[in-house]
């Protein structure tokens, strides 16, 4: 059964950049034909897709946060990280890692990070 | 870019049947759709693949009675024997060119 676990930092501070590394068990990150994304979701509120990388490490933004989103991938350990810089306030949100082949079908636990100084 | 329109809250009884919505934008009528199930405090879960034809796919361990169906641009959840577990958030999702696009989720209530 595939297992996606996201870890990094809770807190960050207004400016700073937030950093998250998804580890993938029960499947290769290099398998073809699969994206591997991350969603946020700020509190109460809905989810919102940042972005994806496909096994070929190709890789696709949302167009609203793609001057400061940036997503890798090292097969070697089969872990997939996000990079969101000049975080503020309203980037606050349980972070979620992903798979995507036709929508999101596996999905990790969430991490929560919080934007204070 | 597709958008997906959903209704903010839907309410149905204990063992009676719901029918969600998620409405796809002009020119995205023919688009394939996800349904996703978000309990309380816990991260979403893919309940299944929705195309316009109407077939779907669901994912591993979904009851049998959860369903779907398309009209248009119309695509359906529908949750039969309401139990209270079924009480959560339930967003559609969609792509397009290599972006992804999530409707703003229904709150469903189980009276």
């Amino acid at each position: 059964q595939l297992q996606l676990q996201e870890s990094g930092p809770g807190v960050v501070k207004p400016s700073e950049t937030l950093f998250l590394t998804c580890t993938v068990s029960g499947g290769s990150i290099s398998s073809s034909s699969y994206y591997w994304g991350w969603i946020r979701q700020p509190p109460g509120k809905g989810l919102e897709w940042i972005g994806s990388i496909y096994y070929s490490g190709s890789t696709y933004y949302n167009p609203s946060l793609n001057s400061r989103v940036t997503i890798s991938v090292d097969t070697s350990k089969n872990q997939f990280s996000l990079k969101l810089s000049s975080v503020t306030a309203a980037d606050t949100a349980v972070y979620y890692c992903a798979r995507s082949y036709t929508g999101h079908d596996y999905w990790g636990q969430g991490t929560l990070v919080t934007v204070s100084s | 870019q597709p958008v997906l329109t959903q209704s903010s809250s839907a309410s149905a009884s204990l063992g009676s049947s719901v029918k969600l919505t998620c409405t796809l934008s002009s020119g995205h009528s023919n688009y394939i759709i996800a349904w996703h199930q978000q309990q309380p405090g816990k991260a979403p879960r893919h309940l299944m693949k929705l195309e316009g034809s109407g077939s779907y796919n669901k994912g591993s361990g979904v009851p049998d009675r959860f369903s779907g169906s398309s009209s248009g641009a119309d695509r359906y959840l529908t949750i039969s024997n309401l139990q209270s577990e079924d009480e959560a958030d339930y967003y559609c999702e969609t792509w397009d060119s290599n972006n992804w696009v999530f409707g703003g989720g229904t709150k469903l209530t189980v009276l």
